[in-house]
């Protein structure tokens, strides 16, 4: 098992254009979350998926946002018009159940020129 | 909602010296508790987590971390330092039984010294 994968590693893009980010969870693991992280912050909850159900979505996220997990098994995170706030590290994570803790992809690292 | 207070954006302290991450949530209900780890240009690794039982719980590399229910308290604690240690540490909370997201404190930038 590979663990947590994440494409791109990095993307550059201009004000305005689409993005789309994917991520390859580890194959067992049912439970699947976006977050993201800006310099000298935690990470923010984004989204997350049970198998290919999206359970719960932050307030925060705009509706310029959105994730999908048609299959169960990866997910991609789409933002749409993208803006100069857009600019951090968008992680994926994937876990088997509640209890059990996060494992966490090494991210995308978004900046919006 | 809850929220995550990490007392302190950075501890500096010196090789084999202790050393101690406070952490303060802010619901009474039932938590589950967790720190995690981030090394420089590396993603975030789960140090430990306390479910429930045994309020001292022992993580990797050495860390523990002991859960106070009246102090809404997570801190973490290591007796001894290595210059490997230097990462950033962060608390994080989710409600038992609640949403499963989640929420991390802004994190503390540990430096070990020589």
């Amino acid at each position: 098992d590979t663990g947590v994968s994440q494409d791109p590693r990095h993307k550059i893009t201009k004000r305005g254009q689409n993005v789309t980010f994917r991520c390859d969870p580890i194959s067992e693991h049912n439970r699947l979350y976006w977050y993201r992280q800006t310099l000298g912050q935690g990470p923010e909850f984004l989204t997350y998926f049970q198998n290919e159900a999206q359970l719960e979505k932050s307030r925060l996220l705009s509706d310029r946002f959105s994730a999908e997990r048609p299959k169960g098994s990866f997910s991609t995170l789409e933002i749409q018009r993208t803006e100069q706030g857009d600019s951090a590290m968008y992680l994926c994570a994937s876990s088997p159940g509640e209890t059990d803790g996060y494992t966490f992809g090494s991210g995308t690292r978004l900046t919006v020129v | 909602a809850q929220s995550v207070t990490q007392l302190d954006s950075q501890v500096p302290v010196f090789e084999e010296a202790p050393v101690e991450l406070r952490c303060n949530y802010s619901s009474s209900v039932s938590v589950y508790l967790f720190w995690y780890v981030q090394y420089p240009n590396q993603g975030l690794q789960l140090l430990l987590k306390y479910l429930s039982g045994s309020t001292l719980v022992k993580g990797i590399n050495g860390f523990e971390a002991e859960f106070n229910k009246s102090q809404t308290s997570f801190h973490l604690r290591k007796p001894s330092v290595h210059i490997s240690d230097t990462a950033e540490y962060f608390c994080a909370v989710s409600d038992w039984g609640g949403s499963e997201k989640l929420v991390f404190g802004k994190g503390t930038k540990l430096t070990v010294n020589p």
